[in-house]
């Protein structure tokens, strides 16, 4: 099993609400990442964690709330975001060894904020 | 901090070459390459480590001059299939991968 997994595919919200995006991958990737992109833009990276613990958080707003509940899932939650947060939201993992780091992406969640 | 890819855009007719630069300000030390299509996840194609070596996948192959801080993907006989938008990632520290401002490349028929 090669797949990242991420739900929902399409998500809108006002910018009062709260929700979460989902990630799960079972190809026992230590490390596990979220990238925002925008249209006509290459990802960029908010945070990544590793062995469940954060280890990079690429100075985003607290709007934005990663959570690594086991080695298998990674959640982000939105709070109180506003339309420039309209983006694609992908999901990574990878082994990060020194002759692989392939990142594994997950087909992404497309959040639009009203 | 972010790699400079150019040229921003290729048109190719099926069967031409084409070839895509990521050059850094920062020092390498290893470089990945995605394919990107549109509506759907970067895939990855190859990574290259410092050593200069270069790296093949199909007909698409890359090289690494680290002390150049540059890295080269070329595209042999172009394949309607290549299309999409390549970006080259750069490591800059353990877990951190950041991509390049990429280049959109689309082959006709």
């Amino acid at each position: 099993d090669t797949e990242v997994t991420q739900t929902p595919k399409h998500l809108v919200m006002g910018m009062t609400n709260k929700k979460s995006l989902k990630c799960e991958q079972h190809m026992g990737h230590r490390a596990m990442y979220w990238y925002k992109q925008k249209a006509k833009k290459p990802p960029e990276l908010m945070f990544v964690y590793s062995y469940e613990k954060l280890s990079i958080n690429e100075s985003v707003p607290s709007r934005f709330s990663p959570e690594c509940p086991n080695s298998s899932l990674l959640n982000l939650h939105l709070h109180a975001l506003q339309p420039e947060d309209s983006a694609l939201y992908l999901c990574a993992s990878s082994t990060w060894t020194p002759n692989t780091g392939e990142l594994f992406f997950g087909e992404g969640s497309r959040l639009t904020v009203l | 901090q972010q790699p400079v890819q150019s040229p921003q855009a290729v048109i190719l007719r099926e069967g031409e070459d084409a070839v895509i630069n990521c050059s850094s300000s920062k020092a390498l030390y290893s470089v990945h390459w995605y394919r990107q299509k549109h509506g759907e996840a970067p895939v990855f194609l190859m990574i290259l480590l410092k050593g200069g070596e270069q790296k093949g996948h199909e007909k698409i192959s890359a090289s690494f001059n680290e002390k150049k801080q540059q890295s080269s993907l070329y595209l042999t006989a172009s394949q309607l299939s290549y299309s999409g938008t390549y970006f080259c990632g750069t490591e800059i520290g353990t877990d951190k991968l950041i991509f390049g401002t990429g280049t959109r490349l689309q082959v006709f028929p």
